[in-house]
């Protein structure tokens, strides 16, 4: 089975500050990496998809970059409301949509 | 606009079963699949299987496959989630959500991904 692995599982930041989250999976998934992001209480909401196109809606300080088996999402510039978890999803082995064990950004 | 909207909170006593639905509205049903989600406290996102809304076939997680059953109904576009025999360790928050797949006219490149929620069932799974 394929393996999602997300680093680091917490970071903690500041308000301003430019955040790097890394997905690695275990074998070879293509650009098939999507992000999500999970505030406590609220439904996942869907950021990034095939790995670098940013969902309509979703601000731009938001990217994402990578192919093969790295991925990285940055949040160029944290806002309050982005303090949350994050979840990459690889859904290019199919039929089986594999979520990695997410990064929670905290103050 | 695309909505889920999920049926509410059970509380279950291990060994029995639960059928989770999933009222959805706003797009064509039939041209969507929908997969389901759980997340159980303090834990991750875990990925339990999908459905098609064209035909009805499930695809399943390993992990779910002797335990759940998906099916959908296209007249009254809902999709259920029925989980048998509940554990402690079922106990959780579980999500439909819109399961969307094609292929990009510009890169020809399959995309796939969850771009609309339910709001999500709390199942507890307790003696």
């Amino acid at each position: 089975d394929i393996q999602m692995t997300q680093s680091p599982s917490y970071v903690s930041a500041s308000v301003g500050d430019r955040v790097t989250l890394t997905c690695r999976a275990s074998q070879y998934i293509s650009t098939s990496l999507n992000w999500y992001q999970v505030k406590r209480g609220t439904a996942p909401n869907l950021l990034i998809y095939s790995a670098s196109i940013l969902q309509s809606g979703v601000p731009s300080r938001f990217s994402g970059s990578g192919s093969g088996t790295e991925f990285t999402l940055t949040i160029s510039s944290l806002q309050p409301e982005d303090f949350a978890a994050y979840y990459c999803q690889q859904t290019y082995i199919s039929p089986h949509k594999t979520f990695g064990g997410g990064t929670d950004v905290e103050i | 606009q695309v909505q889920l909207v999920q049926s509410g909170a059970e509380v279950k006593k291990p060994g029995a079963s639960v059928k989770v639905a999933c009222k959805t509205s706003g797009y064509t049903f039939s041209n969507y699949d929908v997969s389901w989600v759980r997340q159980a406290p303090g834990q991750g996102l875990e990925w339990m299987g999908w459905i098609s809304g064209y035909n009805g076939s499930a695809t399943y997680a390993q992990k779910f496959q002797d335990r759940v059953t998906m099916t959908r109904d296209i007249v009254t576009r809902m999709a259920y989630l029925e989980l048998r025999s509940l554990r402690f360790d079922d106990t959780a928050l579980y999500y439909c959500a819109r399961d969307v797949r094609g292929v990009s006219l510009e890169t020809a490149a399959a995309y796939n991904y969850f771009d609309s929620w339910g709001q999500g069932t709390p199942i507890i799974v307790s003696s």
